[in-house]
């Protein structure tokens, strides 16, 4: 079966430009997840919705990042105005409802900012 | 706060040896323990969790996980090392009373296992 997906996969932008990363979850899928995993780092958290509601963005580094998942299935992560410290990755996990569920993660979009 | 801690950077290993890879945890309510390995330029994989019950868990490949409380533990093991194990591992914990969704990884630990 389908995984989750992630595009674009890698994504160089010029520090300041805006940039969107596409998260496509498992279908059936209610819970989703976003981290960011800088080089040589674990993933952190950043934000995660049920459904179609984001429950905790207390991840999110700054007001320059946002996520939105406006019909309960995929999702966008948004940095608005980019900086060099945003260079990553950024991965996509999904999962089903409950708190024991296991999260299946996407390949990842590596972004280089420059 | 929910913490994690993979003491090793590294962990070298002979083909066929027993590995391990350690983790400790913090958290105030039960927790919630994953741990999941990343090879290179692929996203993570879920190798086991441990949510309740037996402390010894079974995961995928041959790996299996033991849940210590008092130690505040939960190390990755595995019999008889492959090759193909080399890769970087993470242990992640879900605080199931109070933590919500957020879940913490600890830094990885790179698995190198040498022919």
């Amino acid at each position: 079966g389908a995984g989750v997906s992630q595009s674009p996969r890698y994504k160089v932008a010029k520090r300041g430009q805006d940039v969107a990363l596409r998260c496509d979850p498992i279908s059936g899928h209610v819970s989703l997840f976003w981290y960011q995993q800088a080089l040589g780092q674990g993933p952190e958290f950043l934000t995660y919705f049920q459904n179609e509601a984001q429950l905790d963005k207390s991840g999110l580094p700054s007001d320059r990042f946002f996520a939105e998942r406006p019909e309960g299935s995929v999702s966008t992560l948004k940095i608005q105005r980019t900086q060099q410290e945003d260079s990553a990755v950024y991965l996509c996990a999904s999962s089903g409802p409950g708190l024991q569920e296991t999260q299946y993660f996407g390949p990842g979009t590596r972004l280089l900012v420059l | 706060a929910q913490s994690v801690a993979q003491p090793e950077d590294q962990v070298n290993v002979a083909e066929g040896n027993p590995l391990t890879v350690k983790c400790t945890y913090s958290v105030s309510g039960n927790p919630y323990l994953f741990w999941y390995v990343q090879y290179p330029n692929r996203g993570l994989q879920f190798l086991l969790k441990y949510i309740t019950g037996d402390n010894l868990v079974k995961g995928s490949y041959g790996f299996e996980a033991e849940f210590n409380k008092s130690q505040t533990s939960f190390h990755l093991k595995k019999p008889s090392a492959l090759v193909s194990d080399s890769a970087l591992y993470f242990c992640a914990v879900r605080d199931g009373n109070t933590g919500g969704f957020k879940t913490i990884f600890g830094a990885g630990t790179r698995l190198f296992v040498k022919a």
